[in-house]
């Protein structure tokens, strides 16, 4: 299987701050690659697919980049909502693989 | 909208059995490949299957190979995990997810609120 790794795996911030996480698959997975926000107690939300592509109704501030084996989600103006932890998640091979996940909170 | 609704989680003990379900709506159900994700206390996501849109083809994570059937009724809009074996690690909330389109290679574009699956 495709094993996907995260960085940092926590992260403090402040309202406005820019931030970026980091994901890294350990084969190519060419741009199959989407980030995943998720509050607790709550679904999970898709933000970003195909690496770059931002998912219909989610803010501008977060934007996605990177292919082959390196990927990363910025969230720039941090707003009090985006306190959350992220996910990103491999739709190269059929065996499908999320990151460990980065939890991102108040500094 | 779209809208996905789990049910059926509950305590059960090692070895048993249990059965939980999603009810879609707002979306034609038919068209999309349906997954499970699974999320054990204080861990991250865990993919664990998912069906084609004709629900003729399945795939599973190496952890629940062979103990867990995923399965459909498209005139019905319900998708259907039925878990066997069960261990202790199999407790997590369990959620329910959209594909976004044809394909595995679609992320899960809409998810449910998920029901929680303690085994004990």
């Amino acid at each position: 299987d495709i094993q996907m790794t995260q960085s940092p795996s926590s992260l403090s911030a402040s309202v406005g701050d820019t931030v970026s996480i980091t994901c890294r698959a350990s084969q190519s997975i060419g741009n199959y690659l989407h980030w995943y926000q998720h509050k607790p107690g709550e679904a999970p939300k898709l933000l970003i697919y195909a690496a770059s592509n931002l998912q219909s109704g989610v803010p501008s501030r977060f934007s996605g980049s990177g292919s082959v084996t390196d990927f990363t989600l910025t969230i720039s103006s941090l707003q009090p909502e985006d306190f959350a932890t992220y996910y990103c998640q491999q739709s190269y091979s059929s065996a499908l693989t999320f990151g460990p996940g980065t939890k991102l909170d108040f500094k | 909208q779209v809208q996905l609704v789990e049910s059926g989680g509950g305590l059960v003990k090692p070895g048993g059995s249990l059965r939980v379900s999603c009810a879609a709506s707002g979306f034609s159900f038919s068209d999309y490949y349906m997954g499970w994700i699974r999320q054990a206390p204080g861990k991250g996501l865990e993919w664990i299957s998912y069906i084609h849109d004709r629900g003729d083809i399945m795939y599973y994570a190496d952890s629940v190979k062979g103990r867990f059937t995923i399965s459909r009724d498209n005139a019905g809009n319900s998708l259907s995990l039925q878990m066997d074996s069960l261990r202790a690690d199999d407790t997590a909330v369990y959620y329910c997810a959209r594909m976004a389109g044809y394909d595995y290679k679609d992320p899960f574009d809409y998810w449910g609120q998920g029901t929680l699956v303690t085994v004990s």
